[in-house]
């Protein structure tokens, strides 16, 4: 069964400074996912990640994707009150048709 | 271009009742994916629908259950609803099931 972690699970951010999340998945996977949730609100789509070595950049964020070690990570640079916001990533195998398993998700707080 | 809807917004019923909760696809997508996403956890696959039969289905009991129509839009239907069952579903859509899927708004159920 495909599992997949995150962490941290809350991360409390200083404006100005960067921090990464984790994301670790059990098996060998086709895609991986970040998405952004605001409190109430459906996922809002940020990355998709597709092979190994992949690395994608929106404004401060940053992913990238190590399918040999099973391992994401988003990285913030220079945090923004604006970003305060839940971070989930998926991860998909195709074989399994196309479900998607999230991970518990990193609640992100920046304060001035 | 329109993308996924989902209705209703909200609703509250009673421990035992039966809900219905709709999804309209976007244009051209043929899959759609329904989550629970309980509070302060990541959305759980329940099925995924592909030209209207269940293409997968996650690990949620036979009283969850759904459709599709030929218009590709969805139904999910919860009997003997228990208070578990309280959450924000999701509806996501695809235009195959190997694709990228698009979230909608999302339907907050509270059962008390």
């Amino acid at each position: 069964e495909l599992k997949v972690e995150q962490n941290p699970l809350f991360l409390s951010m200083q404006e100005g400074k960067n921090y990464t999340i984790y994301c670790n998945y059990s098996t060998t996977s086709d895609r991986l996912y970040w998405y952004r949730q605001d409190p109430g609100k459906s996922l809002e789509s940020l990355f998709v990640l597709l092979s190994n070595g992949a690395v994608k950049q929106e404004g401060r964020l940053m992913a990238s994707l190590d399918t040999k070690a099973r391992l994401s990570t988003l990285h913030i640079t220079a945090a923004v009150h604006d970003l305060s916001a839940t971070y989930f990533c998926a991860v998909d195998i195709k074989a399994a048709g196309n479900k998607l398993t999230f991970g518990g998700g990193t609640r992100v707080l920046v304060k001035p | 271009e329109t993308g996924v809807t989902q209705s209703p917004t909200h609703l509250i019923k009673t421990r035992g009742q039966q809900v219905t909760l709709r999804c309209s696809s976007q244009s051209g997508h043929n899959t759609v994916s329904w989550y629970q996403q309980a509070l302060g956890q990541g959305p759980q696959f329940i099925f995924q629908y592909y030209r209207e039969e269940e293409n997968g289905r996650g690990n949620f009991p036979p009283r969850f259950s759904g459709l599709q129509f030929p218009n590709y839009s969805s139904e999910l239907n919860v009997n003997a609803l228990e208070l578990d069952d309280s959450a924000l579903y999701l509806c996501a859509s695809t235009n195959l099931p190997g694709g990228e899927q698009y979230f909608g708004p999302g339907t907050r159920l509270t059962v008390t």
